[in-house]
């Protein structure tokens, strides 16, 4: 099956943005969906559909995709936002799932 | 809004079966797509299985098809993984998910994971 591959780390000056990308060529019949993962808590979606964005997830968290990258968008990072970000779709047979390896965010 | 609330930790030996719950509370489990997720200790998500949301049909991860084994009991609204031949590669915090799914058109969808459970560490170790 197809593989998502992401950056393994990505680090941020406070406040600043930051763009994190999710290669993959599985695009072309979902959209992404981003979860954050902070260390010993479940992972809790952050973006998914097209631009989506759950009830309590900030409005500087953003997404977007261009071809076979889907990217999770962070406009004015905070220190809060120091995570492990992951990727995740279906595979274009519809038959399995699967994740990015995932992008450790370091706010400096 | 929806609950997930999974079964504690336990400690297997090598060559044994471990099996997971995962309650759920504020909806049904048969309105509910649920899946499997797993970390080993340092690594990223691995999705090992799932109820396709269209037909209800179970779908198992390659890697792990002949092991792994979901169910649901519909009376309690509990959902299980069991796992086999445990190996210590398969030392890992468990989590259910259940897969939120909108089909878009005929040929575009959009499903995510939410919410999580909090997750079942389980060791494997002789």
């Amino acid at each position: 099956s197809s593989e998502l591959t992401q950056d393994p780390a990505v680090s941020v000056a406070l406040g600043q943005t930051v763009r994190i990308t999710c290669q993959g060529d599985r695009f072309r019949n979902s959209h992404a969906s981003w979860y954050q993962q902070k260390p010993g808590q479940a992972p809790v979606v952050v973006i998914f559909g097209q631009d989506n964005r759950p009830s309590g997830i900030p409005d500087r968290f953003s997404g977007s995709s261009s071809g076979n990258t889907a990217s999770l968008t962070i406009t004015g990072a905070q220190a809060e936002d120091e995570a492990d970000y992951y990727c995740s779709s279906r595979d274009s047979s519809g038959n399995q799932w699967g994740f990015g390896g995932g992008t450790k965010l370091t706010v400096l | 809004q929806v609950q997930l609330v999974q079964s504690g930790a336990e400690v297997k030996k090598p060559g044994a079966s471990v099996k997971v719950s995962c309650k759920v509370s504020e909806y049904t489990l048969t309105e509910l797509s649920m899946h499997w997720v797993r970390q080993a200790p340092g690594k990223g998500l691995e999705w090992m299985g799932g109820t396709d949301p269209e037909d209800g049909e179970t779908i198992y991860a390659q890697k792990f098809q002949g092991r792994i084994t979901m169910s649901e009991d519909t009376s309690t609204d509990t959902a299980y993984m069991e796992l086999s031949s445990l190996r210590s590669e398969d030392t890992a915090v468990y989590y259910c998910a259940a897969l939120q799914w909108e089909r878009l058109t005929t040929a575009e969808e959009d499903n995510w994971f939410d919410p999580w459970g909090q997750g079942t560490q389980i060791t494997v170790s002789s």
